[in-house]
């Protein structure tokens, strides 16, 4: 079974300043996809970025970047010019790739706090 | 498109009753889960389903719960006799595609008093 370790419960920047929020996991698959999402307060959760782990590079979304480590299973989100519509719960998930139950394993979440 | 809906958003139950939420996905998607996140945690997994086959279920559905999703489209979460432990937020989510984004609904939050 694959776990999903999230250690920084809560976190605080100044806006625009940057901000890394970290995640560690822990499978035996070789071909998986690592996500981060994002649950604004009272809203519902969305995707923020994706990462296969088959491929090298780390991917970026505008603002949004991810230091994938596959050997060293890390997963780490960078936030870059951080933003009052920042401020949310994320949380990192697996997923192994399947043609039936795709479920996506979470982890506990990291509660951002952008200050003005 | 008009994304994943959810109904009731709240719903408030005394121990005992029965209560059933609703879950209509992305039109064109057949994949759908139901997740249940407790406060302070992530989501956890509670059953899958691809088209109207109901195919994985977690261990954490006990035996009061049941789920559905007549024809493919839109899916129920039943919760019979709810206990305490049960108050949670009840999330639907939906795919289409094999490693697909899965698209989350708002949610229903269950008090159970």
């Amino acid at each position: 079974a694959q776990t999903v370790t999230q250690s920084q419960p809560e976190m605080s920047v100044q806006e625009a300043e940057t901000v890394t929020l970290s995640c560690t996991y822990d499978t035996s698959e070789s071909n998986y996809y690592l996500f981060w999402y994002k649950q604004p307060p009272s809203r519902q959760m969305i995707l923020v970025i994706r990462q296969e782990a088959y491929k090298q590079q780390n991917a970026t979304e505008n603002r949004f970047s991810v230091n994938f480590q596959k050997a060293a299973k890390s997963f780490s989100l960078k936030i870059s010019d951080s933003q009052l519509g920042d401020t949310a719960m994320y949380f990192c998930a697996f997923m192994k790739p399947n043609f039936g139950n795709e479920k996506l394993t979470f982890g506990t979440g990291t509660r951002l706090t952008i200050i003005p | 498109d008009t994304g994943v809906s959810q109904d009731p958003r709240h719903k408030i139950t005394k121990r005992g009753q029965n209560v059933t939420f609703r879950c209509d996905p992305i039109s064109e998607h057949n994949r759908l889960y139901w997740y249940r996140q407790t406060l302070g945690q992530g989501p956890e997994f509670l059953t899958y389903f691809q088209n109207e086959a109901q195919l994985e279920k977690s261990r954490l559905l006990s035996d009061r719960f049941s789920a559905e999703r007549p024809k493919g489209s839109f899916s129920t979460l039943e919760i019979q006799r709810t206990e305490q432990g049960d108050s949670a937020m009840y999330l639907c989510a939906s795919s289409l595609m094999l490693g697909g984004e899965q698209y989350f609904g708002p949610g229903t939050r269950l008090t159970v008093t």
